[in-house]
């Protein structure tokens, strides 16, 4: 059983560009958390997903950002006209349940770095 | 709002010995209290939890940590620490209220272990 997988695990974009972040949860596992780790800090959580909804986007930038986890496939951060403050490392967790006792597994992260 | 304060950004120490890393928490509502390890350029593993019953939790490789509810402290302890032990360390709570899997975290503390 493969881990949760992210791609790419490095991703440069110039200012204005949109950066595609893709997540793979573990084999049956429908509940994906993105969190944002921005250098010299812990990791903010911005979104949670369930397979074709989101469930709470409460630490999601209310522009350029955005996310999805289709019914199949991995799931998607996308982040349009990116800026130097977008550039960070970006972590995707899984879990098989939505409840606070179940243990999240996290994917190495991709790091964008917005030139 | 519920916070998370890992009170030492860096901790250096020797190798074979003990270390002590602090965490500490704000929240009216009970929490799940989680201690995450994360080494350079990897994603976060699972270290220990704590949700229900004794209040010392242990790992398999020799960390512990302690639930003090009056305190609202969970420290991180390992009596003799390796040079495999450096990485970055990072506190987390989940609200149970909130019955995701959403989580808190601190800033983190880099564990520095010297020959």
């Amino acid at each position: 059983n493969a881990g949760v997988m992210q791609n790419p695990r490095h991703l440069v974009r110039r200012r204005g560009q949109e950066a595609r972040l893709r997540c793979s949860p573990m084999k049956g596992h429908s509940h994906v958390y993105w969190y944002r780790q921005l250098p010299e800090e812990g990791l903010k959580f911005m979104v949670y997903l369930q397979k074709e909804n989101i469930i709470d986007e409460s630490g999601m930038p209310k522009e350029r950002f955005s996310a999805e986890f289709p019914k199949e496939g991995p799931s998607i951060l996308r982040i349009q006209q990116v800026v130097r403050g977008d550039s960070a490392a970006y972590f995707c967790a899984s879990s098989p349940r939505k409840t606070a006792d179940t243990e999240a597994f996290f994917g190495q992260g991709t790091r964008l770095t917005v030139v | 709002a519920q916070s998370v304060t890992q009170l030492d950004s860096q901790v250096p120490v020797f190798e074979e010995a003990p270390v002590e890393l602090r965490c500490n928490y704000s929240s009216s509502v009970s929490v799940y209290l989680f201690w995450y390890v994360q080494y350079p350029n990897q994603g976060l593993q699972l270290l220990l939890k704590y949700l229900s019953g004794s209040t010392l939790v242990e790992s398999i490789n020799g960390f512990e940590a302690e639930f003090n509810k009056s305190q609202t402290s969970f420290h991180l302890r390992k009596p003799s620490v390796h040079i495999s032990d450096t990485a970055e360390y990072f506190c987390a709570v989940n609200l149970g209220s909130s019955n995701t899997g959403k989580l808190i975290f601190g800033q983190g503390t880099t564990l520095q272990v010297k020959p």
